[in-house]
């Protein structure tokens, strides 16, 4: 059981808009502690896809966005490609285990 | 570029140890928090440990509590785990990743290819 909770799978068709949530606690997300997202393509290692909440790194494109609200947050990807079929992971840092978490992670499928 | 290299991994008994490396190069290394993340077959990513940028502050995920250690050697660049009595449910891919901001909110901007641990009888 995961300290951030994510569904285990979402989809969607090419170009339609997909969310998926990551929830937490007054100990990580809702302690104000930022929300990272990780893409995982298969086979492969994570790569740094959100950061701070809603930052994108150089060379991520703006069809994905973040959001935070309360103890949770959300990762936006409009105009869905197929090459963004993967596995993402939420992120934080939890103040009760004194160490970082991740959520179990979404499996996303682009039908 | 940023490149982080894993190795060390291999297929271990129960109870015995292995010691990982991870080789950083094309950053300042020796002024990054380092982290070790693993993902065993099939399951998500789960934190194992971070390091401070000079070595001196340490915490590990209670999982690994007692048994792992993580250190790192700035003059060679290099990031080290140190795993001891293995148990069969500390087969993964064990991944090591820079830390951005050396803080609590901070991501994990790079991540190293991985290397694959095996605990089986």
């Amino acid at each position: 059981q995961s300290v951030l909770t994510q569904p285990p799978s979402v989809s969607g068709a090419p170009g339609q808009r997909v969310i998926i949530s990551c929830t937490g606690s007054s100990s990580n997300i809702g302690a104000r502690y930022d929300v990272h997202w990780y893409q995982q393509l298969p086979g492969r290692a994570p790569k740094l896809l959100i950061f701070g909440d809603t930052n994108r790194p150089s060379g991520v494109p703006d069809r994905f966005s973040g959001s935070k609200s309360g103890t949770s947050a959300s990762l936006v990807i409009t105009g869905l490609q197929a090459e963004d079929e993967a596995d993402y992971y939420c992120h934080s840092y939890d103040r009760s285990l004194s160490g970082w978490v991740f959520g179990g992670g979404t499996k996303l499928t682009v039908l | 570029q940023v490149q982080l290299v894993e190795s060390g991994g291999g297929v271990v008994q129960p109870g015995r140890s292995l010691r990982l490396s991870c080789a950083a190069s094309g950053f300042s290394f020796n002024t990054f928090a380092m982290h070790w993340v693993r993902q065993a077959p099939g399951k998500g990513l789960e934190w194992v440990a971070v390091i401070s940028s000079d070595g001196s502050n340490k915490f590990y995920a209670d999982s690994v509590k007692g048994r792992f250690t993580i250190s790192r050697d700035n003059s060679k660049n290099t990031l080290f785990l140190q795993m001891n009595s293995l148990r069969v449910d500390d087969t993964s891919i064990y991944y090591c990743a820079r830390d951005l901001y050396s803080s609590p909110w901070s991501p994990l901007d790079y991540w190293g290819q991985g290397t694959v641990v095996t605990v089986s009888s």
